[in-house]
């Protein structure tokens, strides 16, 4: 069964630092995955996908991704944060023949101004 | 606002009581999910429909659990005789059905069970 673990469940930064979260997946056929953010009070939005191609992939509010198979990992990362980036955010794999999410526990971040 | 929809927000019930929860996807999606979201984790899937079809169903969702999508529109999700291991938050999520696999999740309805 696939499973998603992210290992960093509270991260507190302040603002202008980089911020990388871990991802770790584990899913035995092609591999899709998606980082989701959830700001405080809203829903659940995607920040961006891996399908295919380039394993460095962008995103919106300047986050990427960079999908390592040999190391099962999908970290998010920022250059800088801003205040506004305190949300939860959120790694899931697709299982494509469920056509499911299989998410993990989510990482809390806090980027103090 | 085209986005998914869920009503409602919040239900506040007593054990053993029934609920009914709706969901509106974005028009056009065909796709559907059902999620469940508790304090600390992420979302786990429920269940899933392409158009009325309910295609997958997760071990999760015990026999007090239903969901129908009667017309490929409008979902509803219903617990029977509610415990207090249903509080929850309960997610919807609509797909276009193409082959980018993107889910477009509504606010979530939270359920505490009394």
């Amino acid at each position: 069964a696939q499973s998603v673990s992210q290992h960093n469940h509270h991260v507190i930064l302040s603002e202008a630092a980089s911020l990388e979260l871990g991802c770790n997946y584990s899913y035995g056929g092609t591999v899709n995955l998606f980082w989701y953010v959830q700001y405080p009070g809203q829903h659940l939005q995607l920040l961006l996908k891996y399908f295919s191609g380039d394993p460095l992939v962008k995103g919106i509010k300047g986050f990427e991704a960079e999908f390592i198979k040999s190391k099962f990992s999908f970290n998010l990362r920022k250059p800088s944060v801003q205040w506004s980036d305190t949300a939860e955010y959120f790694c899931a794999v697709l299982d494509t023949g469920r056509r499911a999410l299989t998410f993990g526990s989510g990482t809390r971040l806090q980027v103090q101004p | 606002d085209t986005g998914v929809s869920q009503n409602p927000r919040h239900k506040i019930t007593k054990r053993g009581q029934n609920v009914t929860f709706r969901c509106d996807p974005i028009s056009e999606h065909n796709r559907l999910y059902w999620y469940r979201q508790t304090l600390g984790q992420g979302p786990e899937f429920l269940t899933y429909f392409q158009n009325e079809a309910q295609l997958e169903k997760s071990r999760l969702l015990s026999d007090r659990f239903s969901a129908e999508r009667p017309k490929g529109s409008f979902s509803t999700l219903e617990i029977q005789r509610t415990e207090q291991g249903d509080s929850a938050m309960y997610l919807c999520a609509s797909s276009p059905g193409d082959s980018s696999y993107e889910q477009y999740f509504g606010p979530g309805t939270r359920l505490t069970v009394t």
